[in-house]
């Protein structure tokens, strides 16, 4: 059975902090593997992964998967109040896409 | 703005009634998504189309049915309503099918929220 796991469930740091948030997964056939950001409504695309060991970077937030290890991590270095949200992580096997239940972050000011 | 839209924005209806939801994806794109959020449950995907076909099925139930037209947009049908069926039902759109391009990146609708009374 396919499952995604991250970890924490919920975060709370100061502005400025650096945090990590992990996703392990176990998904047969997988294909990719996304990062989604929601804050009120809709989940916003951050990054896809499809090859190990590849950072991708966006402003302070990066990503890398680990196909070997079956895992990703999300950085985001020097937070900011509006890095709060939940955040998803969603490996994509063939017909299918598998969401974990979210890290929810919290940036104090 | 992410340019899915979807209607309504708010459904509020009682249990063993119909109701559909409706989607339009984004200017080129070929694929949609339909997913389910609820509270205890999280993100939940329930099925995809590209360019009119069924491609993709997650964890939709029989009394849920979906369709893409020809002009692209889609419609998901839920039928025989519970209680349980209470939840923001989003919508994404992608300009590819199932491969590992950059095409792949879902963009997201504002959501139908759903209260089944």
């Amino acid at each position: 059975e396919d499952k995604v796991v991250q970890s924490p469930l919920s975060l709370v740091v100061h502005e400025g902090d650096t945090v990590t948030l992990n996703c392990s997964y176990e998904v047969t056939n997988f294909r990719s593997l996304l990062w989604y950001k929601q804050e009120k409504k809709a989940p916003t695309f951050l990054f896809m992964l499809t090859s190990s060991g590849i950072e991708k970077k966006s402003g302070r937030l990066s990503s890398i998967l680990d196909k070997k290890e079956l895992f990703s991590i999300l950085n985001i270095t020097a937070t900011q109040t509006g890095d709060s949200a939940i955040y998803l992580c969603a490996p994509r096997r063939i017909h299918k896409i598998i969401f974990g239940k979210g890290t929810r972050l919290h940036i104090l000011p | 703005d992410s340019g899915v839209t979807q209607t309504p924005k708010h459904l509020i209806t009682a249990t063993g009634q119909r109701v559909t939801l409706r989607c339009s994806p984004r200017s080129g794109d070929l694929s949609v998504y339909w997913y389910q959020q609820s509270l205890d449950q999280g993100l939940q995907f329930l099925i995809q189309y590209y360019n009119g076909e069924e491609r993709a099925k997650g964890n939709i139930l029989e009394r849920f049915s979906a369709q893409q037209f020809p002009d692209l947009h889609s419609e998901l049908n839920l039928s025989s309503l519970e209680l349980g069926d209470s939840a923001l039902y989003f919508c994404a759109s992608s300009v590819a099918a199932d491969g590992t391009g950059s095409g792949e990146t879902q963009y997201f609708g504002p959501g139908t929220r759903l209260l089944v009374l």
